[in-house]
């Protein structure tokens, strides 16, 4: 059982560059977040879905997109790349629901942009 | 949207102490979660505690739901339950939307 695994782990990008950050779980997990880290600030909500073809904005959605096309997969996008996304990226699952909505995060991916 | 603040944001301890963490928030919630990210920034789950107490070794956390807040005991700490703890909610809506408050560090000395 991997649990939670983030591709890639690091990543450097020039400003205005594009990429995609995966998450994949194998607990069959209706519900996965994508947080930011940064120094001091905690983790914010950038997105997350409740199920499989849904999304919804977190507290930080700006410059960002998601899409939830698989039920294993959670993909966050930054179509052009800013120096204020520099951070590490967390994603996490849960069973969701009342009662079960206890998450399992990944190992995180760190993120520059230059 | 609901907030969530915890205190103290920086806690030193000597090995062996005792300490206590707080999560306040501001709204109903029928879900809060503590979390322990360590050194290396993994992320574990300590407590789902929205409402009771609960005890796992030499943490234990109680939540009162009804004055929206949480704590968070450790006994007899250990070098080991250094890092960052966190305490995240969700709205008794049940959105699904997990929020974070920004963490106590713990630093406990040898």
């Amino acid at each position: 059982n991997a649990g939670v695994t983030q591709t890639p782990k690091f990543r450097v990008l020039k400003t205005g560059q594009s990429m995609t950050l995966l998450c994949a779980q194998d607990m069959n997990h209706e519900y996965m977040y994508w947080y930011r880290q940064d120094p001091g600030m905690g983790l914010r909500l950038i997105h997350y879905s409740v199920g499989e073809g849904t999304t919804a904005k977190g507290e930080v959605p700006d410059g960002y997109n998601v899409s939830r096309l698989k039920k294993q997969n959670f993909l966050l996008g930054l179509e052009s790349a800013a120096p204020s996304q520099t951070s590490v990226y967390f994603c996490a699952s849960s069973s969701g629901g009342a009662g079960a909505n206890v998450l399992t995060f990944g190992a995180g991916s760190r993120l520059t942009v230059l | 949207g609901i907030q969530v603040e915890q205190s103290p944001p920086d806690l030193i301890l000597q090995e062996g102490a005792n300490s206590t963490l707080r999560c306040n928030f501001s709204d109903s919630v029928n879900n809060l979660q503590w979390f322990h990210q360590n050194p290396w920034g993994q992320l574990i789950n300590l407590f789902y505690i929205p409402s009771g107490t609960k005890q796992n070794g030499r943490l234990s956390a109680t939540t009162v739901a009804t004055e929206r807040y949480s704590l968070l005991y450790i006994s007899s700490s250990q070098t080991t339950d250094s890092g960052v703890y966190f305490c995240a909610v969700e709205h008794s809506s049940n959105t699904g939307k997990l929020i974070f408050g920004q963490g106590t560090t713990l630093q406990v000395k040898p």
